[in-house]
C-alpha cells in the first residue's frame, strides 16, 4: 500500500491556467506538507497542515492554497500558473508531536508550465 | 550566511571507499537535524536522525558539533547503490518556518 500518494504524477499546462494537485497519506498522520523543488533540485517547504493549524511559508505566493476536506487529504490549488511554477512538487505527512519528525515524501508531480 | 548549506558535489568516490560531507546551519537555536537521503528523480526518503551523542546506523555514521554548528555523515565501505543526493535537515521550531532542507550533497559511486 502506498504509505504518501499524489495525482497527477505529470502535469502539463499552460500559463494562466488553474490546477490542483491531490495528496492522500494512510499513515494515520497528523500533520501534512508541500514542497517545491525547482530545477536546482532546491527542495523548499510551502505549507506545513496539522488539522486544525495552517503555517504557510511567507515566500509562497497567495496563488497557490493548500485546502484539506480530512485529514488524510492536502490537496494543493494553484492559479493563474506562471512559467516559474515548473517544478516537482512533493506532499509529505508526519506525526506533529513525533519526536524524529520523519516525514513520508509522496512520488512527486512534476510541473510544467507552458 | 544561508541557513542551512552542503557541498554540492559530486563527490566521486571509488566503491568500498569511506566518504563523510557536513552540512552547516546558522540558527544556533536548531533543535533537530536530519539526513535524508533522494535518488534521481525520486523522493526524499529518511536515512538517518542525528543525536547529539552521535549515531550509527550500519555503515552511516551521523554526528553534530553545537560548538560549531554543523552535522556530518561518514559513509564506510561505500556501495555502487549508495550514490544519491543527501540532504541535511534542519528543525528550528514547530511548522513550515522552522524546518529546513539544504540543498544536497550529490554522491557518485564509481566501480
Amino acid at each position: 500500500d502506498t504509505a504518501v500518494s499524489q495525482t497527477p504524477k505529470y502535469l502539463v499546462t499552460q500559463m494562466g491556467n488553474d490546477k490542483s494537485i491531490k495528496c492522500e497519506q494512510n499513515l494515520g498522520h497528523d500533520t501534512m506538507y508541500w514542497y517545491k523543488q525547482d530545477s536546482k533540485k532546491f527542495l523548499k517547504i510551502m505549507f506545513s497542515y496539522n488539522n486544525k493549524e495552517l503555517i504557510i511559508n511567507e515566500t509562497v505566493p497567495n496563488r497557490f492554497s493548500p485546502k484539506s476536506p480530512d485529514k488524510a487529504h492536502l490537496n494543493l490549488h494553484i492559479n493563474s500558473l506562471e512559467l516559474g511554477d515548473s517544478a516537482v512538487y512533493f506532499c509529505a505527512s508526519s506525526h506533529f508531536a513525533g519526536p524524529t519528525y520523519e516525514q513520508y515524501f509522496g512520488p512527486g508531480t512534476r510541473l510544467t508550465v507552458t | 550566511r544561508k541557513e542551512v548549506e552542503q557541498d554540492p558535489g559530486p563527490f566521486n568516490v571509488p566503491e568500498g571507499a569511506t566518504v563523510a560531507f557536513n552540512c552547516t546551519y546558522s540558527n544556533s537555536a536548531s533543535q533537530s537535524f536530519f539526513w535524508y537521503r533522494q535518488d534521481c528523480r525520486k523522493e526524499p526518503k529518511l536515512l538517518m536522525s542525528v543525536y547529539s551523542s552521535g549515531n550509527e546506523d550500519g555503515r552511516f555514521t551521523a554526528q553534530l558539533n553545537r560548538a560549531s554548528q554543523y552535522i556530518s555523515l561518514l559513509i564506510r565501505d561505500s556501495k555502487l547503490s549508495d550514490s544519491a543526493t543527501y540532504l541535511c535537515v534542519v528543525i528550528s521550531g514547530g511548522g513550515a518556518d522552522g524546518l529546513t532542507f539544504g540543498k544536497g550533497t550529490h554522491l557518485i559511486i564509481q566501480p
